[in-house]
């Protein structure tokens, strides 16, 4: 198993620029959540899906999308990129139940100029 | 809303001396409070999950413990090795598949 993917690794945007970050898991998962993390701080949660068809905002959504077709794949798009979204954004994903333990991707380092 | 905090923020020992971290949480109907280690550059690892207040969870040095109102996790005679980064995060029963995480404990042990 390749566990939690992301890609790509390292991204540099302009601002007002667009993109999308790729999550994908082969444990079939129910769950997946992305995250940012700035210097200093924990993870602040993005956007979360308990399932396929199904996603929910968490703490920080603004200027962030989501979608979840598949199990699989969970991918977080930047609409309009601002300095501001300049972070580390983690993708992880977890079983449906009882010791839900999140698996995490090794994480994305976004810089936006 | 739910809340998390950690502390201290960051924690200097030396190798072989003992101590706790503390993970405090506000929330209604707790599911799982979990505890993740964070080496730099990398993803959060999980350590252990915790469900209702008493648990205990031991792995090699590492010890967390849960009440109502805090959870702790204990280092006996960390090693160089253990330095890294340990996060809290909890779960309620209402929301399932979202976690709220504090902001993290830096340990660091010298040798």
């Amino acid at each position: 198993n390749a566990g939690v993917t992301q890609t790509p690794k390292f991204q540099v945007l302009k601002t007002g620029q667009s993109m999308t970050l790729q999550c994908a898991q082969d444990m079939n998962h129910e769950y997946m959540s992305w995250y940012r993390q700035d210097p200093g701080m924990g993870l602040r949660l993005i956007h979360y899906s308990v399932g396929a068809g199904i996603t929910d905002q968490g703490e920080v959504p603004n200027g962030y999308n989501v979608s979840r077709s598949t199990t699989e794949d969970f991918p977080l798009r930047l609409l309009s990129a601002a300095p501001s979204q300049t972070s580390v954004y983690f993708c992880a994903s977890s079983p449906r139940g009882v010791g839900d333990t999140q698996y995490f991707g090794p994480g994305t380092r976004l810089t936006v100029l | 809303e739910d809340q998390v905090t950690q502390s201290p923020e960051a924690l200097r020992l030396q190798e072989g001396e003992s101590s706790s971290l503390n993970c405090s949480y506000t929330v209604s109907g707790l599911r799982g409070l979990f505890w993740y280690r964070q080496d730099p550059g990398k993803g959060p690892e999980f350590l252990f999950t915790l469900y209702s207040a008493g648990e205990e969870k031991e792995k090699e040095r590492l010890k967390a413990t849960l009440t109502k109102k805090e959870s702790f996790l204990h280092i006996t005679a960390p090693k160089p090795e253990d330095s890294a980064t340990y996060l809290c995060a909890v779960q309620t029963r209402a929301n399932a598949g979202k976690s709220t995480f504090g902001d993290g404990t830096t340990l660091t042990v010298k040798p």
